[in-house]
Formats: structure tokens, sequence, C-alpha cells
């Protein structure tokens, strides 16, 4: 079983619509959960964090994370034409501080149609 | 603040050799991971340094190795290169945070062809 898991996509979405990207993960000590956003030819860039159960925005972006469910979407508001990209999830196994690592999703090809 | 830095951004090496690839994480950061990309495997973690330690490891062989200098700087090396090891390897750092995760910030990657 893959640690973190994603629907690979392509997730076709209308220009102005709500964009929802979802991932799954199996280590249930997990601590802390982040969505990168990867452009093609470029590295990862981080655009949401969470490390409590419920909602977090930040602009147009919205993050959930239910722990009891080991679960963690990222929604997209008005999503535009640049927002098109490849989303990961990733999920920090280390505990209480003792270390980083971050396990990734293989990333949601995201598609905004003008 | 300047982003984390990765030099040389791009390398062709041939099978056998070896390389070494440097990482300067964003002023005031003390811990750096180190990633492996590829089209098949996604992005793997391969380790982590914090204060000149190692602290965490991935799965990868041994040829994979790295260290972190006293100024936070961290160098990653590879030795006897495989064709496999064509990747773009990507080092993150991490501020100093309270115990329950930490924010990683990606450099631009080192992209590694070998022939």
């Amino acid at each position: 079983q893959k640690e973190v898991e994603q629907n690979s996509g392509p997730l076709s979405v209308p220009e102005g619509a709500i964009a929802s990207l979802n991932c799954t993960y199996s280590d249930r000590g997990s601590q802390s959960f982040f969505w990168y956003r990867q452009y093609s030819g470029k590295s990862p860039e981080l655009i949401m964090f969470i490390y409590s159960n419920g909602d977090k925005e930040d602009g147009r972006f919205t993050a959930q994370l239910n722990k009891a469910s080991q679960y963690v979407s990222l929604l997209i508001r008005d999503s535009q034409p640049s927002d098109s990209a490849t989303y990961l999830c990733a999920v920090n196994i280390g505990y209480g501080g003792a270390t980083n690592k971050l396990i990734f999703g293989t990333g949601t090809l995201l598609a905004v149609q003008p | 603040k300047a982003g984390v830095t990765q030099t040389p951004r791009y390398l062709i090496k041939t099978r056998g050799q070896q390389v070494t690839l440097s990482c300067s994480p964003i002023s005031g950061h003390r811990s750096v991971s180190w990633y492996q990309q590829t089209p098949g495997q996604g992005l793997q973690f391969l380790f982590e340094y914090f204060s000149e330690t190692q602290r965490n490891k991935g799965n990868f062989p041994g040829r994979f190795s790295g260290r972190q200098f006293s100024n936070s700087r961290s160098e990653m090396n590879v030795s006897t290169l495989e064709l496999g090891d064509s990747a773009l390897y990507l080092c993150a750092s991490s501020p100093e945070l309270e115990a329950g995760g930490y924010e990683q910030y990606f450099g631009p990657g080192t992209r590694l062809t070998v022939t």
C-alpha cells in the first residue's frame, strides 16, 4: 500500500470553478501535511500546509484535514488557467520534530480550461 | 530573503563517474533535505541533515551520500553513477519550528543526466 495516494488525473475544470484535489495517507502518526504546486520543468512550490483537523484558508486556497479518516484535500476557488499544474500532496512522517521526512503522492494534474 | 539555491543546475555525466551537488539553504534554516524526482518513481526522500548531522535517510543505496557544513550548506554525492540515477535532484530547507511539522522550501533543482 502506498503511503500517500492521490488521483493522478487529469482533473479538468472550467475557469472560475472550484477545483477539488484529494489525498489519503496511511501513517496514522503523521503530524503535518503539505500541498505543493509544480509546473512542468520547475521545482515544487509550497502553497499550503496544515497541522490540525479542520479547514485552513489562504486566499483562493483552502486545505482540509481529517486525521480520523486520514484524508487531506485542497480546494482552489475561482480557478485560473495559471493554476494548471501538478499538485503534490506531502506528509511529514517525522514525529515530534525529530526529523523532516516528506512522503509525496504521485501528484494530480490539474487543467483549468479558459 | 533569498530562496534555496542549488548548483549546478544541469549536469551530464558518464556511467561510473561520481558527482557532487551543492545546496545553500534559506538564511537561518538549519534543516536541509534532499529528494530525487523521476517520472517513474516520483519524488523520493534521500536524506535530511540538521546541525551537520544526518537525521534521517531514505531507501537509497550507499552510493548516495551527503554532508552538511557549519553554515548549513549541504552537498550530496553520488558515486559510481548508473543510468538510473538520471533525475532531478531537489534540495529543500526548513526553518526551526516547534514540534508538529516543518514547512520545506525547495530549490530549483539539479538536472543530472547519466549517459
